[in-house]
């Protein structure tokens, strides 16, 4: 079954206790994103990756960083979480270098405490 | 950042009349795509325009595109309970980068 899987689902920690949110993709896509959602504001784009050991900051990247070292797995890295990052985490992917349709993964409820 | 902006935030009707959403955007588009989410879920894609196209219908939908106005309108006919959930636009132009709204919270009520 194609699908985006994201871990941990649910995850509570504390102010600066670093994390990182695993994504990864089993279509082969060469696209892969990361969002977060917050009530009010939509999704907004934290990084995205155009394809392997390619990534570009999108809207909101200060303190978080992301690296693809492989075509499937695109991991989100909070090196010192504070509590505005607690918020829904979605990791989503497309096929080609045009983005027509993103398939997007369960999504990461994150709080910090 | 240069958001999309929906409207209305959110609506509620009856089973069996039509649902409009809005979506505006600021910049120019290569495509502009509709997404779907039930409460606190993934993302689902449902249809996509391209900046060439005026109009296309996936089953009881229906998106309108006006790039002179910078607008587009999703459509969603007969609506069902089932149809219940947050709407959200996505603006595409190139690269990598895509602008959601703020998204429209639809109601059916059986």
């Amino acid at each position: 079954e194609a699908q985006v899987t994201q871990n941990p689902r649910y995850l509570i920690t504390v102010t600066g206790k670093k994390l990182t949110v695993t994504c990864s993709q089993n279509m082969n896509h060469e696209y892969m994103s990361w969002y977060r959602q917050d009530p009010g504001l939509g999704l907004r784009q934290i990084y995205y990756s155009m394809n392997v050991e390619v990534t570009d900051k999108g809207d909101v990247p200060e303190g978080y960083k992301v690296s693809r070292k492989e075509k499937r797995n695109f991991p989100l890295i909070l090196e010192s979480p504070s509590p505005n990052q607690t918020s829904l985490y979605f990791c989503a992917s497309s096929s080609g270098q045009v983005i027509y349709e993103q398939y997007f993964g369960p999504g990461t409820r994150l709080t910090v405490t | 950042s240069q958001q999309g902006e929906e409207d209305p935030q959110a609506l509620s009707i009856q089973e069996g009349e039509n649902a409009t959403m809005n979506c505006s955007y600021k910049t120019s588009i290569n495509n502009l795509q509709w997404y779907r989410q039930n409460s606190g879920r993934g993302l689902v894609h449902l249809i996509l325009i391209r900046s060439n196209e005026r109009e296309k219908h996936s089953g009881r939908l229906r998106v309108t595109l006006d790039t002179s106005k910078k607008s587009s309108s999703l459509l969603i006919t007969a609506s069902r309970a089932a149809d219940t959930a947050s709407y959200f636009c996505a603006i595409y132009a190139q690269g990598g980068k895509l602008i959601f709204g703020q998204g429209t919270e639809l109601s059916v009520k059986p």
